[in-house]
């Protein structure tokens, strides 16, 4: 069980729009802590895609955006693409007793139909 | 150009002992936190801990505490993931990757291709 829930698949056609949602609670998003996506294409290491909450990496192409919201963060894909196909992760920290720590999502499968 | 370059594809038995290694090259590998992501078979990221080369200062992530240890080399910018016991259980894909300077909310900007890890008897 993830600290921060992805919806384990979506799926697009290609030119269409995606999203990608990320929900924490208020010991990680919803204190304030950024979160960042990565994309895993199969086979491959992850790649950074988007971080602090909406910020695109240099060579990241603007079709993939991000934003975030009280205790919840949303990835965008527009103009979809096969070559988008592959899972994407959320990012952020969680504040718990014993220290904050980095926590992932669950990851969300993208399939381009 | 910024790269950590992992050790290769390990094969052991339960009960046995490894070490696998991440090579940062193209900045300043002391001035960086490395951490460690375990990614088990069809499954997601889950992040171990992390150490900071510059003074070997290690954090680690309750789930992973006294499970493994994290080390590094500056003179050979180089961190390691270690088990002093191997369980089947450890069978996964492990990445290094680099944190960002930027926090509190950290990212990691570059990542390691990958040690696949597989625990068999």
């Amino acid at each position: 069980q993830s600290v921060l829930t992805q919806p384990p698949s979506v799926s697009g056609a290609p030119g269409q729009r995606v999203t990608i949602s990320c929900t924490g609670s208020s010991s990680n998003i919803g204190a304030g802590y950024d979160v960042h996506w990565y994309q895993q294409l199969p086979g491959t290491a992850p790649k950074l895609l988007i971080y602090g909450n909406s910020n695109r990496p240099s060579g990241v192409p603007d079709r993939f955006s991000g934003s975030k919201s009280g205790t919840s963060a949303s990835l965008a894909i527009t103009g979809l693409q096969a070559e988008d196909e592959a899972d994407y992760y959320c990012q952020s920290y969680d504040s718990s007793l014993s220290g904050s720590h980095v926590v992932f999502g669950g990851g969300t499968k993208l399939t381009v139909l | 150009e910024v790269q950590l370059v992992q050790s290769g594809a390990e094969v052991k038995k339960p009960g046995e002992s490894l070490k696998i290694s991440c090579k940062g090259s193209g900045y300043s590998f002391t001035s960086y936190w490395i951490g460690w992501v375990r990614q088990m078979p069809g499954k997601g990221l889950e992040w171990m801990g992390i150490i900071y080369p510059g003074d070997s200062d290690t954090r680690y992530s309750p789930s992973f505490q006294g499970q493994v240890t994290i080390s590094a080399d500056k003179s050979i910018s180089t961190a390691y993931l270690q088990w002093s016991s191997l369980k089947a259980s450890d069978t996964a894909m492990y990445y290094c990757a680099r944190r960002s300077l930027r926090g509190p909310s950290y990212y990691f900007d570059y990542w390691g291709q990958g040690t696949l890890v597989t625990v068999s008897s």
